[in-house]
């Protein structure tokens, strides 16, 4: 038990839908990311928070738009996706000023 | 900037026989070196970490990285491979500094064991 949760964990979605991806933990990190992984690729990082403010975000095309209500939790909405945009998508924490992050077991995405 | 190199992307060992998972990294700036494994249908785990200090750590689970600055590498190493090492693992580094981590990762190496 990593002490990061993502639902779903699995996602299938046609490229006209909108849903939304959770991320929550239970660590009292004060971080968190959203990573993409695809086949063959390094681990893309899309976006980070820090105390709840965006401070990263890594030419992320708009159809994904981040969201940090609070500490705890982080949510990534999916819109008008492209089948390219299939892959694993992971979320991870960390305390801040910590040297290491808390991956989520993430969620795997299909656009059909 | 800093990148991060995994020139095998599959090594397939026989139990009970050593292995070595090659990482060579370039960077401007000094950087924090961390080892994290990869099992079938999970997230991340952080493997090891070297920050400062001795340039040998060890993970409990048997693995131990070398750091070698002349040679910007951190190859991580086991002296006797088990099946549940099966996994992918990547080697990832991260600029000096305190806050959030910008941490640029590796394509990865996949380890398979052959009983």
């Amino acid at each position: 038990e990593t002490g990061v949760t993502q639902t779903p964990r699995h996602l299938v979605m046609g490229m006209t839908n909108k849903k939304s991806l959770k991320c929550e933990q239970h660590l009292g990190h004060n971080a968190m990311y959203w990573y993409k992984q695809s086949a063959k690729k390094p681990l893309e990082l899309m976006f980070v928070y820090s105390l709840e403010e965006r401070v990263e975000n890594n030419s992320v095309p708009s159809r994904f738009s981040p969201e940090c209500p609070n500490s705890s939790h982080l949510f990534l909405h999916l819109h008008t996706l492209q089948p390219e945009d299939s892959a694993l998508y992971l979320c991870a924490s960390s305390p801040n000023g910590a040297y290491e992050q808390y991956f989520g077991p993430g969620t795997r995405l299909t656009v059909t | 900037a800093q990148s991060v190199t995994q020139l095998d992307s599959q090594v397939p060992v026989f139990e009970e026989a050593p292995v070595e998972l090659r990482c060579n990294y370039s960077s401007s700036v000094s950087v924090y070196l961390f080892w994290y494994v990869q099992y079938p249908n999970q997230g991340l785990q952080l493997l090891l970490k070297y920050l400062s200090g001795s340039t040998l750590v060890e993970s409990i689970n048997g693995f131990e990285a070398e750091f070698n600055k002349s040679q910007t590498s951190f190859h991580l190493r086991k002296p006797s491979v088990h099946i549940s090492d099966t996994a992918e693992y990547f080697c990832a580094v991260s600029p000096l500094r305190g806050g959030y981590q910008k941490v640029t990762f590796g394509t990865g190496t996949k380890l398979q064991v052959i009983p």
